[in-house]
């Protein structure tokens, strides 16, 4: 495809569950960030992915968040054990190094 | 203080209107300064994208930086209720992660 595209689009869920997020970048882009925006807020940054260098994890706000990436490809963002207040939208972006990033279209979560 | 500042609006405006947009930041290693723009339930796409002090224009869009204020804007000329949606600033040093203004939401009213 031509763009990031993520998935699912949204999601409910009962708190104290796990859910799995998924973020397929715009093909050859070797940088991915996972971005949080709660409503009406800017974006929080996560987690970063460059290459095969070990990922930036300083945005990531508890262990109960984790992110994986397959080599230059898709990437995956768990957060384990669901409660209220991570209800947001979760954004992932690629770019070309450490050039402008491109945005995925977010997957609204929402935690019952 | 925070690294970038914004005011979250809401700004609302007639169509026709020039429209300006601003944020304020706090750190002079800042040199990569980028607007967004997002549309309701969509994520930010990219409208300019500027490393240095002064004037850049595409189209109906001025970006505008003036580093010894630490403040940039974007100019929307001729506004339409298109443009409405929330706009977010995005400044970049020696990292590879840019710091966000947490938006301005703006409305172009026909």
């Amino acid at each position: 495809g031509a763009g990031v595209s993520q998935s699912p689009s949204n999601k409910v869920t009962e708190k104290g569950k796990d859910v799995e997020l998924r973020c397929d970048p715009i093909s050859g882009h070797t940088a991915l960030y996972w971005y949080r925006q709660r409503l009406g807020q800017g974006l929080e940054f996560l987690i970063y992915f460059q290459g095969n260098s070990a990922p930036d994890k300083s945005g990531l706000p508890s262990d109960r968040f984790s992110a994986e990436r397959t080599g230059e490809s898709v990437s995956t963002l768990t957060i384990q054990r669901t409660q209220q207040e991570d209800s947001a939208v979760y954004l992932c972006a690629s770019s070309m190094a450490e050039k402008t990033q491109y945005f995925g279209p977010g997957t609204r979560l929402l935690v019952l | 203080q925070k690294e970038v500042e914004q005011d979250p609006g809401p700004l609302s405006v007639p169509e026709g209107a020039i429209v300006s947009l601003n944020c304020t930041y706090s750190n002079s290693a800042f040199q990569y300064f980028m607007w967004y723009r997002q549309y309701s339930r969509k994520g930010p796409e990219l409208l300019m994208y500027t490393y240095s002090s002064g004037n850049k224009e595409d189209g109906r869009f001025t970006a505008q930086v003036d580093k010894s204020s630490k403040y940039i804007s974007l100019f929307i000329r001729d506004s339409q209720p298109s443009d409405s949606a929330t706009y977010l600033c995005a400044i970049k040093g020696g990292s590879y992660i840019p710091t966000f203004g947490r938006g301005t939401s703006l409305i172009v009213h026909p």
